[in-house]
């Protein structure tokens, strides 16, 4: 079963503009990964941010958690046509073993 | 580039049949995991291999087997293929019990099951 639910499925924005995606869980979580998919290709690591953290950030992506909602967030600020892609956010729920559980994703298309 | 390899890249087979899948790890990573992801849906955990052993396994037949070899690759064997097994198969490799949990992923396999 999914653990992650991510919120939009789909996103659709100009060049330049901010996304942000939301991402729920069920269980508790030792940490909480975001990882980017572009069409049928594989999974490529973005950040992690441990239950502990409540933001984090790395380039232009921004990352929080809230443990006590059991959510997070991804911001891309000042998106391009290049983070076209699908993001996906991933719990590891029995310590840090890479056991991840995915969410369905969000589909981000950014428009030039 | 994560440095891991899968092959074949693609492949089709009919319902029935069995199929190999292999995975190269990067230098150095001695845990290796395997995801099934099925068209517009996030990948799903079939099990990971840590120095050879099973290290856990999601929920997935028993026909869905594996094995990582001393140099660290592994196989997925799926036998008795059905035409839900149609997905793309990732693997995926970390350096054991280190403390990121990061993964590194290889391109994946387009499995077609007709």
């Amino acid at each position: 079963s999914q653990q992650g639910e991510e919120d939009p499925q789909a996103l659709s924005i100009q060049e330049g503009e901010n996304a942000t995606m939301n991402c729920s869980y069920k269980t508790s979580i030792n940490n909480l990964q975001w990882y980017r998919q572009n069409s049928g290709r594989g999974l490529v690591h973005l950040i992690l941010i441990r239950s502990n953290e409540r933001e984090k950030h790395s380039g232009r992506l921004r990352v929080t958690l809230d443990t006590s909602k059991k959510s997070s967030s991804l911001l891309i600020t000042a998106s391009r046509a290049a983070d076209t892609a699908s993001y996906f956010c991933a719990t590891d729920v029995s310590g840090n073993t890479g056991k991840l559980i995915f969410g369905q994703g969000t589909t981000l298309q950014v428009k030039p | 580039e994560t440095g891991v390899t899968q092959s074949p890249t693609h492949l089709i087979k009919t319902r029935g049949q069995q199929v190999t899948l292999r995975c190269s790890s990067q230098s150095g990573h001695n845990t290796v995991s395997w995801y099934q992801q099925a068209l517009g849906q996030g990948p799903q955990f079939i099990f990971q291999y840590y120095r050879e052993e099973e290290n856990g396994r999601g929920n997935f037949p028993p026909r869905f087997s594996g094995l990582q070899f001393p140099n660290y690759s592994s196989e997925l064997n799926v036998n008795a293929l059905e035409l839900d097994d149609s997905a793309l198969y990732l693997c995926a490799s970390s350096l054991g019990r280190v403390r990121t949990g990061e993964l590194f992923f290889g391109e994946g396999s387009r499995l077609t099951v007709l």
